[in-house]
């Protein structure tokens, strides 16, 4: 696609249940970013793939957080458990850094709201 | 540990009222500084990258410059459609591709 894509772009869940957040990156990038912003904040590092792999997951906040990368293109963001202060915005980004791409791409994000 | 600050956290400009903006940053080998634009609501667009000081980079009423320890985005005879929030981010020789980002300054340019 001509960008990076995120669904759903709401979501809201009840404290405790489980949800899945979908990234969809630029066609071609190798590396894929999950971040997270709350309001009035810049957004704050999840986790980095590189392939198929996560090459840093040290931002992921506790066991609950989960993400996936199965073929090395689409993405998914699981989080077990939800608790209120998981409410953000989760925003999704991808580069080609294999090919001196050092920017990041960002989608829309996806407003996750815990109820 | 890699760090940004921005500064002023909001801005105020009447049309035309040229102005800049701060990012001072630390970090462990620069690989890029990135200035992104972000609209209520959306995801943060690409505006600008710079490698080393002593670059700018200018793209029709902003222009971006980096020192050793900051960058400056200079906003030439703002509009009311430059009115947005402009983050800065950096990205460090760690070996990992994590970018850090400040928290980001609301400008407010009215008509």
């Amino acid at each position: 696609g001509a960008g990076v894509s995120q669904t759903p772009s709401n979501k809201v869940t009840e404290k405790g249940k489980y949800v899945e957040l979908r990234c969809d990156p630029i066609s071609g990038h190798t590396a894929l970013y999950w971040y997270r912003q709350s309001l009035g904040q810049g957004p704050e590092f999840l986790i980095y793939f590189q392939g198929t792999g996560a090459a840093d997951d040290s931002g992921l906040p506790n066991d609950r957080f989960f993400a996936v990368r199965p073929e090395g293109s689409v993405s998914t963001l699981k989080i077990q458990r939800t608790e209120r202060g998981d409410s953000a915005v989760y925003l999704c980004a991808s580069s080609s850094p294999g090919q001196g791409g050092t920017e990041a791409f960002f989608g829309q994000g996806t407003r996750l709201t815990v109820v | 540990e890699d760090q940004v600050t921005q500064s002023p956290e909001a801005l105020r400009l009447q049309e035309g009222e040229s102005s800049s903006l701060n990012c001072s940053y630390t970090v462990s080998g620069l690989r890029g500084l990135f200035w992104y634009r972000q609209d209520p609501g959306k995801g943060p667009e690409f505006l600008f990258t710079l490698y080393s000081a002593g670059e700018e980079k200018e793209k029709e009423r902003l222009k971006a410059t980096l020192t050793k320890k900051e960058s400056f985005l200079h906003i030439t005879a703002p509009k009311p459609e430059d009115s947005a929030t402009y983050l800065c981010a950096v990205l460090g020789s760690s070996g990992t591709y994590k970018y850090i980002f400040g928290t980001g300054t609301r400008l407010k340019v009215l008509a």
